[in-house]
C-alpha cells in the first residue's frame, strides 16, 4: 500500500520569507497524482497544487511551487513571501492512476507565520 | 456552483444514539468517500463508493455504514456511536474517468462530531 510521509509536523516562517515543506512517499507505481491541501482554521480542505507523476516539470501556482523528485519520491511544497493568510495545515496526498483509488494522505504539517 | 454539501457542521450526541451525516454533491462524480481526521493521524478514509450500490471498506470502517442509493448523496450512519468516534469528518467525490483532470478531490465543509 503506499503511505506518504511528513516529517515536520510543525514549522514556522516569517512574513514575506520563504519556506519548504517536505514529503516523501512510498509507491510502486509509476503514474500517479500528487497533491497539496491546505486546511485553514475554518477546517476548509483546499486544493493548492497539483503535480501529475509523468510530468518532469514541476508545477507552480502563484506564490506555490513544488520540487517533485521522483526517483527519490520526494514532492516538497516552496511556499514564497509567506502571509498570514497561510498559516494552516498542509497535507500532502498520493492519488494512483487510474481514478478509483483513495487518496492517501500524509499527518500534516501545522505552519506558523510570524508577523 | 460545484459542491460537495455536508450537514451537519456541527454535532454532540450521547453514546449509542443512531445518527447520520449527510453529503451530497452536484458534480455527477462517480466517487465518493468519508474521511476522518484526528489530530497527529492526518486523513484516513473509512468507506467509498465507486458508484450507485458500490461501496467498499477504507482503512477504518468499524462502527460506520454507509449506503449509495443515488449518485449524487453518499450519507455516513453512525448506528451506536461511541466517544472514539468523537472526530472531524469530511466527505469528498470526484470523477474517476481517464481524463487527466479529474483526480482531485472536492471536498465537503467538515463535520465535527462529539460523542459524550
Amino acid at each position: 500500500a503506499q503511505t506518504v510521509t511528513q516529517s515536520q509536523p510543525e514549522m514556522s516562517v516569517q512574513e514575506a520569507e520563504t519556506v519548504t515543506l517536505s514529503c516523501t512517499y512510498d509507491t510502486s507505481e509509476s503514474d500517479y497524482y500528487l497533491f497539496w491541501y491546505k486546511q485553514p482554521p475554518s477546517r476548509q480542505m483546499i486544493l493548492v497544487i497539483r503535480q501529475e507523476a509523468y510530468k518532469q516539470q514541476n508545477a507552480t501556482e502563484n506564490r506555490f511551487s513544488v520540487n517533485f523528485q521522483k526517483a527519490a519520491k520526494s514532492f516538497s511544497l516552496k511556499i514564497s513571501d509567506s502571509q498570514l493568510g497561510d498559516a494552516a495545515m498542509y497535507f500532502c496526498a498520493y492519488r494512483s492512476v487510474p481514478g478509483n483509488t483513495p487518496l492517501v494522505f500524509g499527518k500534516g504539517t501545522r505552519l506558523s507565520v510570524i508577523a | 456552483e460545484a459542491q460537495v454539501t455536508q450537514n451537519p457542521r456541527y454535532l454532540i450526541t450521547v453514546t449509542g444514539k443512531k445518527l447520520t451525516v449527510t453529503c451530497s454533491q452536484n458534480m455527477n462524480h462517480e466517487y465518493m468517500s468519508w474521511y476522518r481526521q484526528d489530530p497527529g493521524l492526518g486523513l484516513r478514509q473509512i468507506y467509498y463508493s465507486m458508484n450507485v450500490e458500490v461501496t467498499d471498506k477504507g482503512d477504518v470502517p468499524e462502527g460506520y455504514k454507509v449506503s449509495r442509493k443515488e449518485k449524487r448523496n453518499f450519507p455516513l450512519i453512525l448506528e451506536s456511536p461511541s466517544p472514539n468516534q468523537t472526530s472531524l469528518y469530511f466527505c469528498a467525490s470526484s470523477l474517476t474517468g481517464q481524463g487527466r483532470d479529474n483526480y482531485g478531490y472536492t471536498f465537503g465543509s467538515g463535520t465535527r462530531l462529539t460523542v459524550v
